[in-house]
C-alpha cells in the first residue's frame, strides 16, 4: 500500500497567522495523464470529512481561498494563510491513484 | 444538492455480520460516478474500504477483501456494504461517499453511522 506521512501531527496556531502540513508519499501519484491524485480533506470536530482540494492545488466548491494546496510527485503541501477559528479540526491528504486508496494519519490544527 | 445517508444495526455481536446501506438522494446511483465506503474507528485516522461503480464494478482495500461484499440497488437508488465475521477491531463511524468526477474523489459524504462491535 501507498503510505503517506504527514507532519506535524499536531498544529497548534495563532489566530490570523499561516499554517501549513506537509504530506510525503511512499510513491508517486502521478498517473499516465500527467495528473496527480492527491486530495486534501478536513474533518471539523464531530462532521464527517470534508473535501478540501483535488488533485494537488484544485480547490473544492465553497472552499475560501486561503486554503491552498502545492507539490508534485511524492512532495505535498496544504497551507491556510491566515488561520481562523473554524479551521479548528483534523485535516488529512489522501492519495487517490493507487489501489488501496490511503490516508495520511492526519494533522490536527487547533488554536494556540 | 445531493444527500448520502447511512442506515443500518449499531450494535452487533462478534462473529456477526455488518450490514449498511447508504440512500442516495438529488443524483442517480446510475450517474457516472463511484460510490464508496469509508470508515474511522473511534478517535483514529480513516480507512478506505472500497467502491463500486452502478454497473456492479468494485475495488476493495485487500485489507478487508475477504469480508467484504458492495452492492448497488438502482431500483431504491441506494448502494449497501456487507462486512462478516466482525471482531472488536471493527468498531468505527461508516461514511458513505460519492466521487463527483474521476478527480474529485470524496466529494460527497454521509453523516456517518456508529457501529459497535460487542458482546
Amino acid at each position: 500500500d501507498v503510505v503517506l506521512t504527514q507532519s506535524p501531527l499536531s498544529l497548534p496556531v495563532t489566530l490570523g497567522q499561516p499554517a501549513s502540513i506537509s504530506c510525503r508519499s511512499s510513491q508517486s501519484l502521478v498517473y499516465n495523464n500527467g495528473y496527480t491524485y492527491l486530495n486534501w480533506f478536513q474533518q471539523r470536530p464531530g462532521q464527517s470529512p470534508r473535501l478540501l482540494i483535488y488533485k494537488v492545488f484544485n480547490r473544492d466548491s465553497g472552499v475560501p481561498d486561503r486554503f491552498s494546496g502545492s507539490g508534485s510527485g511524492t512532495d505535498f503541501t496544504l497551507k491556510i494563510s491566515r488561520v481562523e477559528a473554524e479551521d479548528v479540526g483534523v485535516y488529512y491528504c489522501m492519495q487517490g491513484l493507487h489501489w488501496p486508496y490511503t490516508f495520511g494519519q492526519g494533522t490536527k490544527l487547533e488554536i494556540k | 444538492q445531493v444527500q448520502l445517508q447511512e442506515s443500518g444495526p449499531r450494535l452487533l455481536k462478534p462473529s456477526g455480520t455488518l450490514s449498511l446501506t447508504c440512500a442516495v438522494s438529488g443524483a442517480s446511483i446510475s450517474s457516472s460516478n463511484w460510490w464508496s465506503w469509508v470508515r474511522q474507528p473511534p478517535g483514529k485516522g480513516l480507512e478506505w474500504i472500497g467502491e463500486i461503480y452502478h454497473d456492479g464494478s468494485t475495488n476493495y482495500n485487500p485489507s478487508l477483501e475477504s469480508r467484504v461484499t458492495m452492492s448497488v440497488d438502482k431500483s431504491k437508488n441506494q448502494f449497501s456494504l456487507k462486512l462478516t465475521s466482525l471482531t472488536a477491531t471493527d468498531t468505527a463511524v461508516y461514511y458513505c461517499a460519492r466521487d463527483v468526477s474521476s478527480d474529485q474523489q470524496l466529494a460527497t459524504w454521509g453523516q456517518g453511522i456508529l457501529v459497535t462491535v460487542s458482546s
